[in-house]
């Protein structure tokens, strides 16, 4: 499978909790995206990478968010001390950088429940 | 600020039936990029299409057409005799050039259901 992978499919924390989610990107891909979802909305923007550096961040991302990408490979999005109002999908895009119109490549989501 | 308003929540339709999903879209850059994606069951937004602001021309692909009409600013969508693998989310997308390059900036999404 050469798509975008994402690590857990799902995750059930109590609130407080820190959890941790991965993606892997297509391997030539050097952006990386990350978005979330929540029921019922389209996706909207947290952070993006153009190969190890974060570019980009919304105003979405609160502290308590933070995003790596090490060695501008796989990505890892972290939420520490959760809440209720993290619960949604949490997608990973990548493309390769060709200009704005670039195409991005999902993969198939992480659902965070907060309980 | 950009903006995409797909007005239409959801949709139900009998197979074989034609169906429209409109897109409307609102920024300030003259230069920018729209898009369709479809969200099945299964999560994974899967790319439909791509068109420039310079290129008006409508574009079909098999059963899908794509009307994009920069006067009134939407990039419509439309479905010729609808199957039911055809039921999913889909979504209208929005990346300018200057405003927001680095991201899609995604409308609430139609879901489409197909009934047999």
């Amino acid at each position: 499978d050469t798509g975008v992978s994402q690590d857990p499919r799902h995750k059930i924390t109590k609130r407080g909790q820190n959890v941790t989610f991965r993606c892997d990107p297509i391997s030539e891909h050097n952006r990386l995206y990350w978005y979330r979802q929540t029921l019922g909305q389209g996706p909207e923007f947290l952070t993006y990478f153009q190969n190890e550096a974060q570019l980009e961040k919304s105003r979405l991302l609160s502290d308590r968010f933070s995003a790596e990408r090490p060695k501008g490979s796989f990505s890892t999005l972290e939420i520490q001390r959760t809440e209720q109002g993290d619960s949604a999908m949490y997608l990973c895009a990548s493309s390769f950088q060709t200009g704005v119109g670039e195409k991005l490549f999902f993969g198939s989501g992480t659902q965070l429940s907060v309980l | 600020a950009q903006k995409v308003t797909q007005a239409q929540t959801e949709i139900s339709v009998v197979e074989k039936e034609d169906v429209t999903l409109d897109c409307v879209y609102e920024t300030r850059d003259t230069t920018y990029y729209l898009f369709w994606y479809k969200q099945p069951p299964s999560g994974e937004l899967v790319f439909l299409i791509r068109r420039n602001s310079f290129d008006e021309q409508n574009e079909i692909s098999g059963r899908y057409s794509w009307n994009f009409q920069k006067s009134t600013s939407s990039f419509n969508f439309t479905i010729t005799a609808s199957q039911v693998v055809d039921s999913a989310v889909y979504f209208c997308a929005l990346r300018g050039i200057i405003q927001g390059a680095q991201k899609l900036v995604f409308g609430q999404g139609t879901r489409l259901t197909i009934n047999p």
